[in-house]
Order: structure tokens, then sequence, then C-alpha cells
């Protein structure tokens, strides 16, 4: 199975704040690879697909980057909207896997 | 508006089955594969298994294999979980998920399955 290690697991930030999240996989997975956003009580939202594609809807604040086993997600701009908890996930190879997640908290 | 409404969870014995459903509207059901995905009290997002449009191919995280059953009714636009003999690991918020282009692209909301004696 392949493995992602998100970091870091959480984060403090202020509105307006540029942040970024880091996912490693355990081998390399080519661009086989999207972020998810998560709210308590939400249902979770994709945010980008194939590595660096944002997904429809999106604010274009987020970002992603990276191939083979580094990615990373950015968000320019931090929002209050955006204090969640972020998963990255691998689509190369089932079973699917997610990171652990990054919690984004209010500093 | 595409929409996921999952059904089903509640509170069962170790060893005990329940069936989740998730009804799907707002897009062609038929023509996409679908998953479930569950998040553990204080854990991550864990896939658990999926299905391709046509039903067949069903995937299985392997603590689940031989327990838990995927299944679709494309008549009725619904997603179905058969769970046998849970665990309190299974205890989790159970998400319906639809595949498509190598991502989950739209969530329900979730329904909890609480596994306790």
């Amino acid at each position: 199975d392949i493995q992602l290690t998100q970091s870091p697991s959480s984060l403090s930030a202020s509105v307006g704040d540029r942040v970024t999240i880091a996912c490693r996989a355990s081998d390399t997975i080519n661009d086989y690879l999207n972020w998810y956003q998560y709210t308590p009580g939400r249902a979770p939202k994709l945010l980008i697909f194939a590595a660096s594609n944002l997904q429809g809807g999106v604010p274009s604040r987020f970002s992603g980057s990276g191939s083979g086993t580094d990615f990373a997600l950015t968000i320019s701009g931090l929002q209050p909207e955006d204090f969640a908890t972020y998963y990255c996930q691998q689509s190369l190879s089932v079973p699917w896997t997610f990171g652990q997640g990054t919690k984004v908290e209010i500093k | 508006e595409v929409q996921l409404e999952e059904s089903g969870g509640g509170v069962v014995r170790p060893g005990g089955s329940l069936r989740l459903s998730c009804a799907a509207s707002g897009f062609t059901f038929e023509e996409y594969g679908m998953s479930w995905v569950r998040q553990a009290p204080g854990r991550g997002l864990e896939w658990v298994s999926g299905i391709s449009k046509y039903g067949g191919g069903g995937g299985y995280l392997d603590s689940v294999k031989g327990r838990f059953t995927i299944s679709r009714d494309n008549a009725k636009k619904s997603l179905y979980l058969q769970m046998n003999i849970v665990r309190a690991e299974d205890t989790a918020l159970y998400y319906c998920a639809r595949w498509h282009r190598n991502t989950f692209d739209f969530w329900g909301q979730g329904t909890l399955v609480t596994v306790s004696s």
C-alpha cells in the first residue's frame, strides 16, 4: 500500500497568511495526488486534483504542486472559511489512501 | 446539484450486522463509480470500499475484506454497504463518495456507525 505522510500535523495561522502543507508518498505516484478540505459537520470537499489542477468553483488562492513523491498545497491569503483540516489522497493504486491530515487553526 | 445522502447508521453490538445506504441525485448515477470512506473518532479519512459503475470489480480495505460487501442498484440510484461481523474499530462516520477522474469529487454528509456492547 502507498503511504502518505503530511506535515505539519497542525499549524496556527492568521487571516491573510500564506500557508503550505506538505505531503510525501512512500513510492512514486507521478501526479496521482488530490487534496481535500474537511470541516466537521460538512461533506469533505475536493480542492485540487492531479497534483496541481484546481477543481471547479474552488477559489484561486488554493494551489497545488509537486510530482513523484513530494507534493504541496498552498493557500495564499488565508480566509476565515479556510480554517479546516486538509487531506492529501493518492489515486495511483488501490487501496486509495489518505494522509493523516493537517489541521489549520486560527492563531 | 449533485447530492449524496447516507442512512442506516446506528449502534450495533460487536459481531453484529448493519446495512448502510446512499441515495444519489442530481447526476446520472449509473455513469460513475462509487466508494465508501470512513473517519474514525480522532483519526483521518480511510477508504473502505469501491465499486465500478457496472457494479463489478469492488475493492476493499484489507481489514474489512470478507466482512463488508459493497453493492449498488442503478435503477434506484443507490449505493449500499453491508457490514457483517463488525468490530469496535469499525466505529466511524461513513461517507458515500462519487469517484470521477481519479478523485472523490462529491461526498455526502455521512452516517455514524457505533460498535459497542
